[in-house]
């Protein structure tokens, strides 16, 4: 059964750059579909966006400008990096993956806290 | 602001069946049948337990079922037990190749 890990800064202050990375245990990188999903205190949960190994990515419209996901085959991990960060951002983040839309892996998440 | 349509919570007591419906458009439910709903206990990560619809993932309990009429998405909870209780999303595919969550459903067992 694949499992997820991921990492990454906790605490951030404004304009800088989120970073999370999810490395992928016993499994293939480039046998699935990799994704990322946050939620905000007290909100939903919310679509980021998707990779594949293959180059194919895709985001949420409203993160667009800002957001960037990538997959490195080598090291079996996949990234996360979100630009200029407000309070707005501060959020549980997930890594998550699997074949196509069914999302079978979750890592156990990031707490990201943007402060001023 | 989700594209897609939940009631807040749904209470149930044990042995009893509920069922969530997630109202989407013709933007994602209503064209596609790439619907999944995902159980969220406070302080874990989210479990998938339907995908396209209505099938379950290994390990998942019959107990859970899922339908699509039109526009409208359903997940239906049998037998209901204590350890149902958590947040309920459902989740769909979209025209524009994205995907949207629907804000959560709180289960609440009598």
């Amino acid at each position: 059964q694949v499992q997820l890990q991921q990492w990454g800064a906790g605490l951030l202050k404004t304009s800088e750059t989120l970073s999370l990375t999810c490395v992928v245990y016993d499994g293939s990188i480039t046998d699935y579909y990799w994704t990322w999903v946050r939620q905000s205190p007290g909100k939903g949960l919310e679509w980021l966006g998707e990779s594949h190994h293959t180059g194919r990515t895709i985001y949420d419209p409203s993160l667009m400008s800002r957001v960037m996901i990538s997959v490195d085959t080598p090291s079996n991990r996949f990234s996360l990096r979100l630009t200029s960060v407000t309070a707005a951002d501060t959020a549980m983040y997930y890594c998550a993956g699997g074949n196509g839309f069914k999302w079978d892996f979750w890592a156990q998440g990031t707490l990201v806290a943007v402060s001023s | 602001q989700s594209a897609l349509t939940q009631p807040a919570s749904v209470s149930g007591s044990p042995g009893q069946s509920i069922t969530i419906s997630c109202t989407g458009t013709s933007s994602d439910i209503g064209t596609y049948n790439y619907v999944s709903w995902f159980q969220h206990y406070p302080d874990k990560a989210p479990q998938l337990v339907l995908f396209d619809v209505s099938s379950r993932p290994s390990g998942v309990t019959t107990r859970f079922s899922g339908s699509k009429s039109g526009n409208t998405a359903s997940l239906t909870i049998s037998g209901l037990q204590a350890e149902d209780e958590a947040d309920y999303y459902c989740c769909s595919y979209t025209t524009t190749r994205t995907y949207v969550f629907g804000p959560p459903t709180r289960v609440i067992v009598l």
